[in-house]
């Protein structure tokens, strides 16, 4: 089946700092990656939907200046949390979707941020 | 996006089928039902989907009612590996459709 990755898996980081988190399609193309993020005992929230080559488009409510991403290959998209903060402490995931236009998205292994 | 409604918890025994159900009344012509589960601090895995005739694969059946405004996720033998929170989701056909989570069905397994 396809896979996606992400790393890192986990990252403990300092008030103020950015972090990247990146997202790749091993075994496919995907011209659409989304980025979710969910909060302990909650069900994940849609960030944003990447497309390659283009700009995101953001879910109401979600800060696009604090949360960056790029998707310049077909395989790689990723998420920059820019000055993270303590409540930006969360379980970031990624999908990907096939660019042959299937109706499945798979998901990454998601990356735990913890901004102390 | 059209709603689905799972219930908050099921139980089942090892060996035995589950039947997970959902409803989605609101559900469009086009609309592909999706079947989700997530373990533990993992992202998500995928299921099984379907339009509307019944699918089966090597994880998981899954039945749609004719009408199509209910579904049900059948695991013909639960395992211990099942136990996970399991989302049904509708998403409209095309490359630009998203999911919406809500908060599915969280499944015990028990010896």
């Amino acid at each position: 089946g396809a896979v996606v990755s992400q790393h890192p898996s986990r990252v403990i980081c300092k008030s103020g700092t950015s972090v990247k988190i990146e997202c790749r399609s091993l075994d496919f193309q995907a011209t659409t990656m989304f980025w979710y993020r969910q909060f302990p005992k909650q069900s994940l929230m849609l960030m944003a939907t990447s497309n390659e080559g283009s700009k995101a488009t953001y879910e109401q409510g979600v800060e696009k200046d604090k949360f960056l991403i790029n998707h310049a290959s077909l395989t790689l998209s990723t998420l920059t949390v820019t000055s993270a903060h303590p409540e930006d402490s969360s379980f970031y995931i990624c999908s990907a979707r096939e660019t042959r236009g299937q109706e499945t998205q798979y998901f990454g292994p998601g990356t735990r941020l913890l901004v102390l | 996006d059209a709603k689905t409604t799972q219930p908050n918890s099921m139980e089942s025994n090892e060996e035995e089928p589950v039947h997970l159900p959902c409803n989605h009344s609101t559900i469009s012509g086009t609309d592909y039902i999706h079947w989700y589960r997530q373990l533990p601090s993992q992202g998500p895995e995928y299921v099984i989907h379907g339009l509307t005739s019944n699918v089966n694969n090597r994880m998981a059946s899954l039945a749609i009612a004719e009408d199509r405004k209910s579904s049900t996720l059948i695991l013909h033998r639960a395992t211990l590996r099942d136990a996970a929170v399991y989302y049904c989701i509708l998403s409209a056909t095309g490359t630009a459709s998203k999911l919406t989570f809500g908060t599915g069905t969280r499944l015990q397994v028990t010896l």
